[in-house]
């Protein structure tokens, strides 16, 4: 057990809807990072908050935003959905610098 | 900006055999260096970490990896490989202060008995 909660593991929706997916970090760690991980894609970086700020953009959409909230946990909202989006979602929190990323089970996300 | 590349999306061995996993960064200042592990339907898990000191860093499940400067790699060993080793792996890089960790493509390794 990693320390990171990622909910729901699993999410089926229809194209064009929009869903968010939920991300608590470690206990302590202030650095929360969003993954997409797909067939063709491989491992994506998307977007890292620290400490409720936006620290570094990725490849993500403009349909895709995150926040981080003064709890420290974090959301991905995914909107206008297209099959395409279709993926594993990690989130993974570190305490930053040079200390690593610890991650959470994902969220499988499949949109019909 | 920091990145890594990791040559071979595909590497196949046979059980007891050697794995070497290749992983070459670039990076404008001292880089750490890191080695994560993905079995299926899991999260990333770290296998081993390299930030200062010692160049040749041990990890979980018998690898380590090599921190080499001059040819800026890091790349991943382990002498006699296992089926439960087959999984896909991933080198990833970020640096002192700089929050930003960036992943390579990742490696599927797969254990042949």
């Amino acid at each position: 057990d990693s320390g990171v909660t990622q909910t729901p593991k699993h999410l089926i929706t229809a194209t064009g809807q929009r869903v968010t997916l939920r991300c608590s970090p470690r206990s302590g760690d202030l650095s929360v990072y969003w993954y997409q991980q797909s067939l063709d894609q491989g491992l994506q970086f998307l977007i890292q908050y620290y400490n409720g700020e936006e620290r570094a953009k990725g490849n993500i959409l403009e349909r895709f935003s995150a926040q981080q909230f003064p709890d420290l946990h974090s959301e991905l909202n995914l909107s206008s959905l297209e099959l395409g989006d279709s993926a594993l979602y990690f989130c993974a929190s570190s305490a930053g610098g040079n200390t690593e990323a610890f991650f959470g089970q994902g969220t499988r996300l499949t949109v019909v | 900006a920091q990145s890594v590349t990791q040559l071979g999306s595909h590497v196949s061995v046979s059980e007891g055999a050697l794995v070497l996993l290749r992983c070459n960064y670039s990076s404008s200042v001292p880089p750490y260096l890191f080695w994560y592990v993905q079995y299926p339907n899991q999260g990333l898990q770290l296998l081993l970490k390299y930030t200062t000191g010692a160049t040749l860093v041990k990890g979980i499940n018998g690898f380590e990896a090599e921190f080499k400067k001059s040819e800026t790699s890091f790349h991943l060993t382990k002498p006699s490989a296992h089926m439960s080793d087959a999984a896909e792996y991933f080198c990833a890089v970020t640096s002192y202060n700089n929050n930003d960790m960036r992943f390579g493509a990742g490696t599927r390794l797969t254990v042949k008995p």
